[in-house]
């Protein structure tokens, strides 16, 4: 059964940084895997998705990869601003099941100024 | 550019009171599913449609009812509401049923159940 995980669950850090947020799933039979925004009481926003047959997808100042071999998925936030406070969650396909997304349980990022 | 739009924001319900939540899409998306949110259990499916006249149940259907008479509709019915089902929905939709779809979402309902 997949199983996705993120860690830490919640991060502060200071305005500028460069920060990673993880993402690891259980079985690497995943068709792809998007990342995702929630700003606190709104609704979600497709940041990235990646393909199985792919290695990263970059936008703007977001970069995000993945190893199916390792069983990972990282977020790539370049020069961070407090503006990306937000939960991040990702979420993988199954192989098996097109129409099923399996999701993690977010990253609380906070950017202070 | 309204993308998919969800009504009411935010309902008090009595148990057993019933009530649909209505979600919208003007993309000519395909794929629609409802979600609920609760804290530390992170989204879990409810119903999901794969074209107008089409539907199939989630990981959790039990107490609600969906129909999908066309593209742009997909509402949630709760029959008979119980304070289990507070939670906050979401609406999201895709092109197509396939894996490979970004998937949009509405701004989400708050639901108390009582």
């Amino acid at each position: 059964k997949q199983e996705v995980t993120q860690i830490p669950a919640a991060l502060s850090v200071p305005e500028g940084e460069n920060l990673v947020l993880n993402c690891s799933f259980t079985d690497s039979a995943i068709y792809n895997l998007q990342w995702f925004r929630q700003d606190h009481g709104k609704g979600l926003t497709s940041l990235l998705l990646i393909q199985s047959s792919q290695r990263e997808q970059t936008s703007g100042r977001l970069n995000a990869s993945l190893d199916k071999s390792s069983g990972r998925s990282t977020l790539y936030i370049a020069a961070s601003q407090p503006g990306d406070s937000a939960t991040y969650l990702c979420a993988a396909y199954n192989a098996g099941n097109n129409r099923k997304l399996i999701w993690g349980l977010g990253t609380s990022l906070a950017v202070n100024p | 550019n309204a993308g998919v739009t969800q009504t009411p924001k935010f309902q008090v319900l009595k148990t057993g009171q019933s009530m649909t939540l209505q979600c919208a899409q003007d993309m000519n998306h395909e794929y629609m599913s409802w979600y609920r949110q609760d804290p530390g259990m992170g989204l879990r499916l409810i119903h999901y449609s794969v074209g107008a006249g089409i539907t199939d149940q989630g990981e959790v259907p039990n107490g609600y009812n969906v129909s999908r008479s066309t593209t742009e509709d997909f509402p949630l019915r709760l029959l008979s509401a119980a304070p289990s089902q507070t939670s906050v929905y979401f609406c999201a939709s895709s092109r197509f049923s396939g894996a490979g779809e970004k998937l949009f979402f509405g701004s989400g309902t708050q639901l108390s159940v009582l």
